[in-house]
């Protein structure tokens, strides 16, 4: 089945900072890549997503790129702020007979500092 | 809409207790999910449900039982749990995929803790 790989499990910013998380895939017939941020005590929330035929997409601050020879995705935040502050988590698709099995990475808690 | 909404926020059972979670969406979507979450934990995946039918049971113990009643309805029924099953338990819904993936979205969850 599908193994997802997250880094680093923690990363401390100073606000205005860039961060970046990084996540590997084991296999290669996936093809959907979401981001959740998960507040303290809140909801997963899907903040981005990116499919197998693109490489990179952004949205304001956050842009997510796509290495599918690799098989690795990453998030990007720019100019953080302290609402950045959440847990994150990357998720890649299994391809399987059942569809819509989302395997998740282990988290990477944000903390922005003023 | 993106809005799952999911009842009652906490819950507090013993170990004897029959209980259930609820969980809807107006947003059309016909593939509902429950997700099981510990502490500093990501989501894993319980049960998956499309057009009503339980189409993924990830080897969840029978002490879980879910149901579908509509295609707007999720309910987890909850009997003779154990204090590890304390965690907190969410919803998520997506559209029916037609061979692709589509966003799953979450609801508040339900802060389960069984005494």
């Amino acid at each position: 089945g599908e193994n997802v790989e997250q880094h680093p499990s923690t990363l401390s910013v100073q606000e205005g900072d860039s961060a970046v998380i990084k996540c590997t895939y084991s296999d290669s017939a996936s093809n959907y890549f979401p981001w959740y941020k998960q507040e303290l005590g809140k909801r997963p929330q899907l903040i981005i997503d990116i499919r197998s035929n693109v490489g990179e997409k952004k949205d304001q601050r956050i842009a997510v790129t796509l290495n599918k020879t690799a098989k690795h995705f990453s998030l990007h935040i720019t100019e953080t702020q302290p609402e950045d502050s959440a847990v994150y988590f990357c998720a890649a698709s299994m391809r399987t007979d059942s569809w819509g099995k989302l395997q998740f990475g282990a988290g990477t808690q944000v903390v922005v500092t003023p | 809409d993106t809005e799952v909404t999911q009842t009652p926020k906490h819950l507090v059972m013993g170990m004897t207790n029959k209980k259930s979670l609820k969980c809807e969406q107006h947003m059309g979507h016909r593939a509902m999910y429950w997700y099981k979450q510990k502490a500093k934990k990501p989501p894993e995946l319980m049960f998956v449900y499309s057009y009503e039918k339980l189409s993924i049971n990830e080897s969840v113990p029978s002490r879980f039982s879910p149901e579908c009643p509509n295609s707007s309805l999720l309910n987890l029924h909850l009997h003779a749990l154990q204090p590890e099953d304390s965690a907190l338990y969410l919803c998520a819904s997506s559209q029916e995929p037609e061979g692709k993936l589509y966003e799953q979205y979450f609801g508040p969850g339900t802060r389960l803790t069984v005494t």
